[in-house]
Protein backbone atom coordinates (compact mmCIF):
# COMPACT_ATOMS: atom_id res chain seq x y z
CA UNK A 1 0.00 0.00 0.00
CA UNK A 2 1.39 3.77 -0.76
CA UNK A 3 1.70 5.50 2.64
CA UNK A 4 0.88 9.19 2.68
CA UNK A 5 1.94 11.33 5.04
CA UNK A 6 0.80 14.96 5.72
CA UNK A 7 2.72 18.07 7.12
CA UNK A 8 1.89 19.49 9.39
CA UNK A 9 -0.35 17.92 11.20
CA UNK A 10 -2.06 21.39 12.09
CA UNK A 11 -1.38 24.95 10.74
CA UNK A 12 -2.53 28.30 11.73
CA UNK A 13 -2.50 31.53 9.43
CA UNK A 14 -3.30 34.83 9.89
CA UNK A 15 -6.29 35.89 7.40
CA UNK A 16 -4.58 37.08 3.88
CA UNK A 17 -1.88 35.03 4.67
CA UNK A 18 -0.29 32.37 2.58
CA UNK A 19 -0.41 28.30 3.76
CA UNK A 20 1.04 25.82 2.77
CA UNK A 21 0.12 21.91 3.41
CA UNK A 22 2.60 19.36 2.31
CA UNK A 23 2.02 15.87 1.51
CA UNK A 24 4.29 12.89 0.84
CA UNK A 25 3.72 9.52 -0.66
CA UNK A 26 5.56 6.29 0.04
CA UNK A 27 6.08 5.44 -3.71
CA UNK A 28 5.78 7.70 -6.39
CA UNK A 29 2.19 8.71 -7.88
CA UNK A 30 3.66 9.84 -11.07
CA UNK A 31 2.41 7.81 -14.22
CA UNK A 32 5.23 7.04 -17.11
CA UNK A 33 2.65 6.26 -19.21
CA UNK A 34 0.91 9.73 -19.50
CA UNK A 35 3.38 11.53 -17.51
CA UNK A 36 0.52 12.41 -14.58
CA UNK A 37 0.88 12.88 -11.10
CA UNK A 38 -2.38 10.63 -9.65
CA UNK A 39 -2.70 13.17 -6.58
CA UNK A 40 -5.87 14.87 -5.31
CA UNK A 41 -6.56 17.09 -2.78
CA UNK A 42 -9.84 17.70 -0.61
CA UNK A 43 -10.97 20.23 2.31
CA UNK A 44 -12.80 18.76 4.82
CA UNK A 45 -15.58 20.95 7.29
CA UNK A 46 -17.09 19.64 9.88
CA UNK A 47 -20.98 18.01 9.13
CA UNK A 48 -20.29 18.21 5.47
CA UNK A 49 -18.70 16.24 2.72
CA UNK A 50 -15.38 16.46 1.66
CA UNK A 51 -14.79 18.90 -1.43
CA UNK A 52 -13.06 17.79 -4.21
CA UNK A 53 -10.19 20.65 -4.55
CA UNK A 54 -7.64 19.77 -7.06
CA UNK A 55 -6.78 16.75 -9.32
CA UNK A 56 -3.69 15.59 -11.34
CA UNK A 57 -1.77 17.03 -8.19
CA UNK A 58 -2.52 20.72 -9.90
CA UNK A 59 -5.47 20.80 -11.67
CA UNK A 60 -8.12 22.88 -10.32
CA UNK A 61 -11.73 21.23 -10.04
CA UNK A 62 -14.53 23.72 -11.37
CA UNK A 63 -16.08 26.55 -9.28
CA UNK A 64 -12.88 26.11 -6.73
CA UNK A 65 -11.54 29.67 -5.95
CA UNK A 66 -7.70 30.25 -8.02
CA UNK A 67 -6.08 31.02 -4.26
CA UNK A 68 -5.89 26.87 -3.99
CA UNK A 69 -2.81 25.57 -6.08
CA UNK A 70 -1.18 22.68 -6.51
CA UNK A 71 2.86 21.99 -6.99
CA UNK A 72 4.94 18.84 -6.97
CA UNK A 73 5.48 15.46 -8.58
CA UNK A 74 6.68 12.07 -7.78
CA UNK A 75 6.28 11.57 -4.09
CA UNK A 76 6.08 15.44 -2.68
CA UNK A 77 3.52 17.61 -3.25
CA UNK A 78 1.92 21.12 -1.70
CA UNK A 79 -1.42 22.28 -1.26
CA UNK A 80 -1.33 26.08 -1.35
CA UNK A 81 -3.78 28.87 -0.04
CA UNK A 82 -2.01 31.95 -1.49
CA UNK A 83 -4.22 34.69 0.69
CA UNK A 84 -6.62 32.68 3.27
CA UNK A 85 -10.02 33.33 3.75
CA UNK A 86 -12.42 32.74 7.03
CA UNK A 87 -14.04 30.22 5.05
CA UNK A 88 -11.21 27.84 4.26
CA UNK A 89 -10.59 26.82 7.70
CA UNK A 90 -11.41 23.12 7.31
CA UNK A 91 -9.02 19.41 7.21
CA UNK A 92 -7.63 19.29 4.10
CA UNK A 93 -6.61 15.64 3.09
CA UNK A 94 -4.16 14.73 -0.07
CA UNK A 95 -5.44 11.56 -1.94
CA UNK A 96 -2.99 8.68 -3.85
CA UNK A 97 -5.12 7.16 -7.04
CA UNK A 98 -2.22 5.78 -8.61
CA UNK A 99 -2.81 1.76 -7.25
CA UNK A 100 -5.45 0.23 -5.04
CA UNK A 101 -5.89 0.83 -1.84
CA UNK A 102 -6.57 4.76 -2.84
CA UNK A 103 -5.10 6.02 -0.08
CA UNK A 104 -5.40 9.21 1.76
CA UNK A 105 -3.29 11.27 4.42
CA UNK A 106 -3.90 11.57 7.62
CA UNK A 107 -5.18 15.13 7.20
CA UNK A 108 -3.99 18.73 8.09
CA UNK A 109 -6.32 21.25 10.22
CA UNK A 110 -6.14 24.62 9.52
CA UNK A 111 -7.20 27.63 11.29
CA UNK A 112 -6.71 31.31 11.62
CA UNK A 113 -3.99 32.76 13.99
CA UNK B 1 -28.80 17.89 -10.20
CA UNK B 2 -26.49 15.39 -8.96
CA UNK B 3 -27.32 13.55 -5.77
CA UNK B 4 -26.36 11.01 -3.52
CA UNK B 5 -27.68 9.42 -0.16
CA UNK B 6 -26.51 6.75 1.95
CA UNK B 7 -28.69 4.80 4.45
CA UNK B 8 -28.67 2.01 6.53
CA UNK B 9 -26.43 2.97 8.81
CA UNK B 10 -27.30 2.60 12.75
CA UNK B 11 -26.18 0.45 15.91
CA UNK B 12 -25.19 -2.74 15.16
CA UNK B 13 -23.16 -5.43 17.83
CA UNK B 14 -19.82 -6.99 17.73
CA UNK B 15 -20.01 -9.65 14.84
CA UNK B 16 -23.13 -8.49 13.27
CA UNK B 17 -23.85 -7.44 9.75
CA UNK B 18 -25.26 -4.49 7.83
CA UNK B 19 -26.00 -3.56 4.70
CA UNK B 20 -25.37 0.26 3.56
CA UNK B 21 -27.40 1.51 0.66
CA UNK B 22 -26.73 4.72 -1.69
CA UNK B 23 -28.89 6.71 -4.28
CA UNK B 24 -27.69 8.42 -6.71
CA UNK B 25 -29.22 10.90 -9.17
CA UNK B 26 -28.92 13.41 -11.66
CA UNK B 27 -26.01 11.33 -13.95
CA UNK B 28 -25.62 8.23 -15.52
CA UNK B 29 -25.02 5.98 -12.52
CA UNK B 30 -23.48 2.96 -14.63
CA UNK B 31 -21.09 5.32 -16.55
CA UNK B 32 -19.23 6.12 -13.22
CA UNK B 33 -17.00 3.92 -10.82
CA UNK B 34 -17.64 5.14 -6.93
CA UNK B 35 -16.36 4.49 -3.82
CA UNK B 36 -16.93 3.84 0.01
CA UNK B 37 -15.22 6.22 2.11
CA UNK B 38 -15.54 6.43 5.98
CA UNK B 39 -14.71 9.14 8.77
CA UNK B 40 -13.97 7.14 12.39
CA UNK B 41 -15.29 9.58 15.26
CA UNK B 42 -12.22 12.00 15.73
CA UNK B 43 -10.47 10.08 12.78
CA UNK B 44 -9.68 11.06 9.20
CA UNK B 45 -10.89 9.89 6.43
CA UNK B 46 -9.99 6.09 4.93
CA UNK B 47 -10.69 4.79 1.64
CA UNK B 48 -12.77 1.92 1.97
CA UNK B 49 -13.82 0.19 -1.15
CA UNK B 50 -14.11 1.26 -4.83
CA UNK B 51 -15.93 -0.96 -7.54
CA UNK B 52 -16.29 -0.33 -11.49
CA UNK B 53 -19.20 1.46 -13.41
CA UNK B 54 -20.12 -1.90 -14.75
CA UNK B 55 -19.75 -3.41 -11.18
CA UNK B 56 -17.08 -5.92 -12.55
CA UNK B 57 -14.10 -4.51 -10.79
CA UNK B 58 -13.95 -4.15 -7.19
CA UNK B 59 -11.27 -3.04 -4.75
CA UNK B 60 -10.79 -2.98 -1.02
CA UNK B 61 -9.04 -1.43 1.69
CA UNK B 62 -6.64 -4.26 3.94
CA UNK B 63 -9.07 -3.87 7.30
CA UNK B 64 -11.99 -4.74 5.05
CA UNK B 65 -11.14 -6.99 2.86
CA UNK B 66 -13.20 -10.73 3.27
CA UNK B 67 -15.86 -9.04 5.55
CA UNK B 68 -16.72 -5.97 3.40
CA UNK B 69 -18.50 -6.47 0.18
CA UNK B 70 -18.90 -3.46 -2.48
CA UNK B 71 -21.58 -4.32 -4.97
CA UNK B 72 -24.40 -1.90 -7.22
CA UNK B 73 -27.65 -2.46 -9.08
CA UNK B 74 -27.42 0.19 -12.28
CA UNK B 75 -31.16 -0.63 -12.90
CA UNK B 76 -31.82 0.78 -9.54
CA UNK B 77 -28.77 3.56 -9.13
CA UNK B 78 -28.06 2.04 -6.02
CA UNK B 79 -24.62 1.88 -4.66
CA UNK B 80 -24.51 -1.04 -1.82
CA UNK B 81 -22.12 -2.40 0.82
CA UNK B 82 -22.46 -5.33 2.95
CA UNK B 83 -20.63 -4.91 6.11
CA UNK B 84 -19.89 -8.58 7.74
CA UNK B 85 -18.04 -9.48 10.81
CA UNK B 86 -18.07 -6.09 11.90
CA UNK B 87 -15.70 -4.95 14.72
CA UNK B 88 -15.40 -1.70 17.10
CA UNK B 89 -13.31 -0.35 14.61
CA UNK B 90 -15.51 -0.47 11.74
CA UNK B 91 -17.72 2.68 14.24
CA UNK B 92 -17.77 5.40 11.50
CA UNK B 93 -19.92 7.43 9.18
CA UNK B 94 -19.59 5.91 5.81
CA UNK B 95 -19.66 8.33 2.51
CA UNK B 96 -20.61 7.01 -0.65
CA UNK B 97 -18.91 9.26 -3.77
CA UNK B 98 -18.53 9.03 -7.51
CA UNK B 99 -15.97 9.23 -9.62
CA UNK B 100 -15.31 12.28 -11.18
CA UNK B 101 -14.86 11.24 -15.02
CA UNK B 102 -16.56 8.49 -16.94
CA UNK B 103 -14.28 5.47 -16.57
CA UNK B 104 -12.50 6.39 -12.83
CA UNK B 105 -9.11 7.21 -11.42
CA UNK B 106 -10.44 7.02 -8.12
CA UNK B 107 -11.13 10.47 -7.32
CA UNK B 108 -14.58 11.81 -6.19
CA UNK B 109 -16.02 15.16 -7.25
CA UNK B 110 -19.66 14.44 -5.58
CA UNK B 111 -20.00 12.83 -2.11
CA UNK B 112 -23.42 12.01 0.22
CA UNK B 113 -23.29 13.15 3.42
CA UNK B 114 -23.15 9.76 5.30
CA UNK B 115 -24.38 6.87 6.93
CA UNK B 116 -23.08 6.73 10.96
CA UNK B 117 -22.01 2.80 11.70
CA UNK B 118 -21.71 2.08 15.35
CA UNK B 119 -20.77 -0.96 16.05
CA UNK B 120 -21.11 -1.84 20.27
CA UNK B 121 -22.36 -4.14 22.83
Amino acid sequence: DILMTQSPDSLAVSLGERASINCKSSQSVLSSSNNKNYLAWYQHKPGQPPNLLLYWASTRESGVPDRFSGSGSGTDFTLTISSLQAEDVAVYYCQQYFSTPYTFGQGTTLEIK
Amino acid sequence: EVQILESGGGLVQPGGSLRLSCAASGFSFSSYAMTWVRQAPGKGLEWVSHISGPGGTTHYAGAVKGRFTISRDNSKNTLFLQMNSLRAEDTAVYFCAKDRIVGGYGYMDVWGKGTTVTVSS
